[in-house]
């Protein structure tokens, strides 16, 4: 029931991009994205609805695919900022808006100078 | 600022004490959770509330337990700490749109900056 995150682990240098995707094998109704720095709480990027709404934040969007219960997380022209943890939370169909979340793995970023 | 709170932010203690990590929150949210993370893992929802006098278990099974008596407090309770208690505890909560709170989206978790507890 965790979604699957790959890869596991990205290393960048500052202007690259990356894409980390998140995929699952129940009908979701959303998908949320958050990143944690070490040693910090997670902090909220975006959520993806079923529906097809896209949401982005700065230079970070993500797509939905909803036939295939895949999202993918696109970070372009990335900062050294951008380094951390990257997790995604799936809401399943179904589970009444409970809010309940279920978060993969984590892929974790590095962003070299 | 910080709008979820939790105490203490670190806690050392030793075995059969027991302990209980306070979160609180002033955004108004309907749901609140507790999740256990491990250094560098995933986070495992372990309770969850709707609101005042509800809650329910998470996926992942603990021997804590947990009350809701007031919309914006959920403490966090074990009994008898021991050493595989150990790991960092979250504390998140959240709204629907429409609903009260800052910058609700849909289901939007704002987090607390967690417990780090280490049972001896």
């Amino acid at each position: 029931q965790q979604p699957v995150q790959s890869p596991q682990a990205v290393i960048l240098r500052e202007g690259e991009d990356a894409v980390i995707n998140c995929s699952s094998s129940k009908a979701l109704y959303s998908v949320h994205w958050y990143r944690q720095k070490h040693g910090e709480a997670p902090v909220f990027l975006m959520i993806l609805l079923k529906g097809g709404e896209q949401k982005g934040h700065d230079k970070i969007s993500a797509s939905f695919n909803e036939k295939k219960q895949q999202s993918s997380l696109y970070l372009t022209a990335s900062q050294l900022s951008y380094s951390g943890t990257y997790f995604c939370g799936t809401e399943i169909s179904g589970s009444s808006n409970t809010g309940k979340l279920i978060f993969g793995q984590g892929t974790t970023l590095q962003v070299k100078p | 600022e910080a709008d979820i709170y939790q105490t203490p932010r670190y806690l050392v203690i030793g075995t059969g004490k027991k302990i209980t990590l306070e979160c609180s929150q002033t955004m108004g949210h309907d749901k609140m959770y507790w999740y256990q993370q491990d250094p560098g893992m995933e986070l495992h929802l372990i309770h969850y509330s709707y609101g005042v006098n509800s809650t329910e278990k998470g996926d992942l099974s603990s021997e804590s337990t947990v009350s809701r008596i007031r919309t914006e407090h959920f403490p966090l309770t074990l009994e008898s700490a021991r050493p595989s208690h150990t790991s960092q505890y979250l504390c998140a909560s959240s709204a629907a749109p429409g609903a009260s709170g800052r910058r609700s989206s849909y289901n939007e978790q704002f987090f607390g900056p967690g417990t780090r507890l280490t049972v001896l």
